[in-house]
């Protein structure tokens, strides 16, 4: 596609519950990466996929949260037994390769945990 | 311990004013990025500088890296309501290094 997409745009989930934030990359490239925005935070990195590497997964904060890349495209973040604090937006980039080049980053997914 | 300092962080100006924000570390960085984000939607690349001391202008805004590479700056001149945002900086610590370390960035107000 043009850009990166995430879906969905805001999700209202219940404490407790899962929940699964999708990202499409730009076609071709090879880098993808998962960054959350918390409100009067920085972006904090969550986890990296680079083509057919083990992805780096040291951002994650607890073993609640996972994310795949199947096909070397489309990713998918869960996200088990969503607390309060997980509310925040959760963006994802891609980018032609991992060497210095710019993110191009989709819209986000704005999770409210209640 | 925040890796990138950004001030000031909140900024409110009249259309037309000058500005410059600012962007340190204590961390030297093999390249360093500029972003911008409107609300709603992701940030987007405005430019990246490589090179200790290099200046690069991008119509009204102007982005310095420092000469030590731990530092930068980013003016605008003649400041537009288009140019409402919130700024990030963004850099990365090593040659090769593919993880993006994030400012908290300045959130920028032009009042028309």
């Amino acid at each position: 596609g043009a850009g990166v997409s995430q879906s969905p745009s805001n999700k209202v989930t219940e404490k407790g519950k899962d929940v699964e934030l999708r990202c499409d990359p730009i076609s071709g490239h090879t880098a993808l990466y998962w960054y959350r925005q918390s409100l009067g935070q920085g972006l904090e990195f969550l986890i990296y996929f680079q083509g057919n590497s083990a992805p780096d997964k040291s951002g994650l904060p607890s073993d609640r949260f996972s994310a795949e890349r199947t096909g070397g495209s489309v990713s998918t973040l869960t996200i088990q037994r969503t607390q309060q604090e997980d509310s925040a937006v959760y963006l994802c980039a891609s980018s032609f390769n991992s060497d210095g080049g710019g993110y191009t980053f989709g819209s986000g997914t704005r999770l409210t945990v209640v | 311990t925040q890796l990138l300092e950004q001030s000031p962080q909140f900024l409110s100006i009249q259309e037309g004013e000058n500005l410059t924000v600012y962007c340190n570390s204590s961390s030297v960085f093999s390249s360093l990025q500029w972003y911008r984000q409107e609300p709603g939607e992701g940030p987007v690349l405005l430019v990246t500088v490589v090179t200790g001391g290099e200046v690069k202008k991008l119509k009204r805004l102007t982005f310095q890296f420092g000469d030590a590479r731990k530092d930068s700056s980013l003016h605008i001149t003649a400041a537009q309501p288009g140019d409402t945002g919130l700024y990030l900086c963004a850099g990365r610590t090593g040659a090769g290094s593919y993880q993006l370390t994030f400012g908290k960035g300045t959130k920028l107000s032009v009042i028309p």
